[in-house]
Parts: structure tokens; C-alpha cells; sequence
């Protein structure tokens, strides 16, 4: 079956440090990746949805300069956490959507970030 | 707007018990409905899936049928094991492979 990709699965940053967090489809053509971040004990909320060579429509609330989304190829998104604080601190959850397969949607197991 | 509304854990049952977490749904039209499950430390796996009206998803023994009659896909399972210990996710999608709306997640323990 399809498999997504995330790296990496966990990481430790310190306090205004950058971190960068791949999602990779990695035997089919991911048109369409999404970010979900989800909150301990809470469900996933969608941060941004962004298509292969156009930028990412992040949802309400979400701060686009803090939470950069690149798709730059058909196969990997990246989600760089810049000048992170302990509040980013959360699981981050990439899904990618088979360009090929009507309502099929496949989730990375998840980017467990932690800033310190 | 879509949401998800599905019951509120934790659940604790014991090994062989039944298993049912009720998922009810709005949706602005005709919406794919999904069960996801999260073990402890890992990402999101499929369990099922249904994709129009009374459409019945089944898998490991898990089942959960989709009634647009009262917007509702439960999910159940007739004997549960230890190893069902996990969070499960009711989630709905709109179109092909578009965004999903999850519930909140109802934590299971099921204790030997």
C-alpha cells in the first residue's frame, strides 16, 4: 500500500532555533499534502494544505511566517518551525492525497517536536 | 460547516467485551466517513471506511456502517483485545481527498 514518510520522528530543539520536518509519499505522486499538528490528548487540527508548485493555504489562525510549508515536488512537502518556542511543542502530522485515487489520503506517523 | 462529534473517553473494558464509540456527523453534503486508530507513539492508521449510505467498513474485526439517516457511523467491535488498546478517531472527508474533520479522539483501554 501507499506509504508517507515523516523525518524526523522525533527532535529536540532549543528556544529560537529553526527546525525543519519532511513528509515524503514514497511509492506514489502526492498532489495535495496537508499538516495537521495535534495537541496531547486533544484530535488533529488542520494547520495548511498545500499543492505541488503553489503555495500553502494555511487555516485560520495559523501563522504563515511561522509555519513555513514548501512542496516543491510531487513526492515531498517540508514544514520548517522557525524561531521555535516551547508553545510549538506539539506532534506534528503530515497526510498526502494520491493524485491518481479518488478519497484516498495517506498519513505520515508523525513529528513528535519538542523546544526546550 | 462539517465537524465530528464523537464520544467523549476514556473507555476501560475488559478483554472480550463489546465495543461501541458512538460517532455522529454534519456535513454540507455527502461526505466519505473514516475510523482511524493511533497507538501509543505513532501516527494514524486506516481502520475502516465507508463512502456513501449504508456503506458497512470492516477490518480486524472492527465494523462501523454509515446512516445517513442519523448522520451516524458507531463504531464496534463484538470482543476486544489488549492489543485494541488505543486512541480511535472518527473523521470525514468532502470530494476527492480533501482536508478531514476528525473528532477528538476517544481514548480505549481494554485490561486483561
Amino acid at each position: 500500500g501507499a506509504v508517507v514518510s515523516q523525518h524526523p520522528s522525533w527532535v529536540i530543539c532549543k528556544s529560537g532555533t529553526s527546525v525543519k520536518i519532511e513528509c515524503r509519499s514514497l511509492d506514489f505522486q502526492a498532489t495535495t499534502m496537508f499538516w495537521y499538528r495535534q495537541f496531547p490528548k486533544q484530535s488533529l487540527m488542520l494547520m495548511a494544505t498545500s499543492n505541488e508548485g503553489s503555495k500553502a493555504t494555511y487555516e485560520q489562525g495559523v501563522e504563515k511566517d511561522k509555519f513555513l510549508i514548501n512542496h516543491a515536488s510531487l513526492t515531498l512537502s517540508t514544514l520548517t518551525v522557525t524561531s521555535a518556542h516551547p508553545e510549538d511543542s506539539s506532534f506534528y502530522i503530515c497526510s498526502a492525497r494520491d493524485g491518481h485515487r479518488a478519497y484516498e489520503q495517506y498519513f505520515g506517523p508523525g513529528t513528535r517536536l519538542t523546544v526546550t | 460547516g462539517n465537524s465530528v462529534t464523537q464520544m467523549e473517553g476514556p473507555v476501560t473494558l475488559s478483554e472480550e467485551a463489546f465495543l461501541t464509540i458512538n460517532c455522529t456527523y454534519t456535513a454540507t453534503g455527502y461526505p466519505s466517513l473514516f475510523w482511524y486508530v493511533q497507538y501509543p507513539g505513532e501516527g494514524l492508521q486506516l481502520l475502516l471506511k465507508a463512502t456513501k449510505a449504508d456503506d458497512k467498513g470492516s477490518n480486524k474485526g472492527f465494523e462501523a456502517t454509515y446512516r445517513k439517516e442519523t448522520t451516524s457511523f458507531h463504531l464496534e467491535k463484538g470482543s476486544v483485545q489488549v492489543s485494541d488498546s488505543a486512541v480511535y478517531f472518527c473523521a470525514l472527508t468532502m470530494g476527492t481527498g480533501n482536508q478531514f474533520y476528525f473528532g477528538t479522539g476517544t481514548s480505549l483501554t481494554v485490561i486483561p
